[in-house]
């Protein structure tokens, strides 16, 4: 496995469930990024570990629950989800530099909540 | 006002064409400008990465800068099918915020 990989790529969920999105960087980055993609809008940032800290939570609802056991592997954790988040769930990995980080994304995975 | 505006087309062109596309942002601040490509059922990659103003090629890749007019665009020349992808722009000043714009959808007709 190269890059970055996520699991699953596609998840359809009804609003009770409980799942779980994985990442995993094969690219000995130091950072992890989960982000938000939904049809012709910007991608949202949505949390950021560095280090394996979190560092970065821009306001998500308190039902996308991450955790980063180690510097490779990232998840997020979903419950009683709402129909709309469904989006796209990217996972990038960077190695913090001076300068701007240089973001690898995985393929996403598609979240339809039903 | 949105921090980055982007068109989001979509954009269609016959093959060989040359294509611009276009972002204007509001934060003077921003430094650090890229270009990301994201193809159908995949994540977006990095194309060109910049630093202030300026030309950058790379092929048949052309990003340029305007920090005077707060513009950026990036250029495909000799336009190829395989080109036809969502184009995202971004931009940052600060290692970890990275500002997208919304995308641009374009496709190369053969």
């Amino acid at each position: 496995e190269t890059g970055v990989t996520q699991t699953p790529r596609h998840l359809v969920m009804g609003m009770t469930n409980k799942k779980s999105l994985k990442c995993e960087q094969h690219l000995g980055h130091n950072a992890m990024y989960w982000y938000k993609q939904s049809a012709k809008k910007p991608l949202e940032l949505m949390f950021v570990y560095s280090l394996e800290e979190r560092v970065e939570n821009n306001s998500v609802p308190s039902r996308f629950s991450p955790e980063c056991p180690n510097s490779s592997h990232l998840f997020l954790h979903l419950h009683t989800l709402q129909p709309e988040d469904s989006a796209l769930y990217l996972c990038a990995s960077s190695q913090t530099s001076p300068g701007a980080n240089v973001l690898t994304f995985g393929a996403g995975s598609r979240l339809t909540v039903l | 006002q949105k921090e980055v505006e982007q068109d989001p087309g979509p954009l269609s062109v016959p093959e060989g064409a040359i294509v611009s596309l276009n972002c204007t942002y509001s934060n003077s601040a921003f430094q650090y400008f890229m270009w990301y490509r994201q193809y159908s059922r995949k994540g977006p990659e990095l194309l060109m990465y910049t630093y202030s103003s300026g030309n950058k090629e790379d092929g048949r890749f052309t990003a340029q800068v305007d920090k005077s007019s707060k513009y950026i665009s990036l250029f495909i020349r000799d336009s190829q099918p395989s080109d036809s992808a969502t184009y995202l722009c971004a931009m940052t000043f600060s290692a970890s915020k990275i500002i997208f714009g919304s995308g641009t959808r374009l496709s190369i007709r053969p």
